[in-house]
């Protein structure tokens, strides 16, 4: 158990909905981190928050967006949903950047 | 090219057997990660380099920067190390990852 939590475990929605996934960190971690990992695209990293503020963006959609609460806890919002986004989004937390990264159990959508 | 590169796609190994997964990149990078994804999907980070070598009870990993290449190996192989094997390069926080080794340790 890593100790970072994540939730829903599974979700199941059609094209053209939202869904929220939520991310709660290691206890004393600023850091969090999200990854996509599609069957055809791998593991990808989507952007990283620290301490609330974003820290860094990779390949993120513009229908995507994440925040970082004050209580630490992040969520990534996926709007008008594509069955292409159909994947694994995981969750990661470190004590800040650059330092090793813990990873939560994921979330597994699938978009019909 | 991707800018990281893992080799081989796939192994298979007897259990005992010594086991060497190679990753190469092409970016510069502050530090390199090695994860481990079992097949029920959860992710593991196992190391965490950026010189030198690393050891954890039968892992070992290694790092040449100058070569920019890393490896892990597997000491005394057993069934339950059968997993996919990621390497994953970070500059800043922004990893780029392998597409990782698939790992299959029969008894």
């Amino acid at each position: 158990d890593s100790g970072v939590t994540q939730t829903p475990k599974h979700l199941i929605t059609a094209t053209g909905q939202r869904v929220t996934l939520r991310c709660s960190p290691r206890s004393g971690d600023l850091s969090v981190y999200w990854y996509q990992q599609s069957l055809d695209q791998g593991l990808q990293f989507l952007i990283q928050y620290y301490n609330g503020e974003e820290r860094a963006k990779g390949n993120i959609l513009e229908r995507f967006s994440a925040q970082q609460f004050p209580d630490l806890h992040s969520e990534l919002n996926l709007s008008s949903l594509e069955l292409g986004d159909s994947a694994l989004y995981f969750c990661a937390s470190s004590v800040g950047g650059g330092f090793r990264q813990y990873f939560g159990p994921g979330t597994r959508l699938t978009v019909t | 090219k991707n800018e990281v590169e893992q080799s081989p796609q796939n192994l298979t190994a007897q259990e005992g057997e010594f086991i060497t997964i190679n990753c190469s990149y092409s970016v510069g990078i502050s530090a390199l990660h090695w994860l481990q994804q079992h097949p029920g999907g959860g992710i593991v980070s196992l190391f965490m380099l950026s010189s030198g070598k690393k050891k954890h009870g039968r892992l070992i990993a290694t790092i040449n920067i100058q070569e920019k290449h890393s490896s892990l190996h597997i000491t005394a192989s057993h069934p339950r190390d059968s997993a996919v094997y990621i390497c994953a390069v970070g500059n800043t926080d922004k990893l780029i990852f392998g597409t990782g080794t698939r790992l299959q340790v029969f008894p």
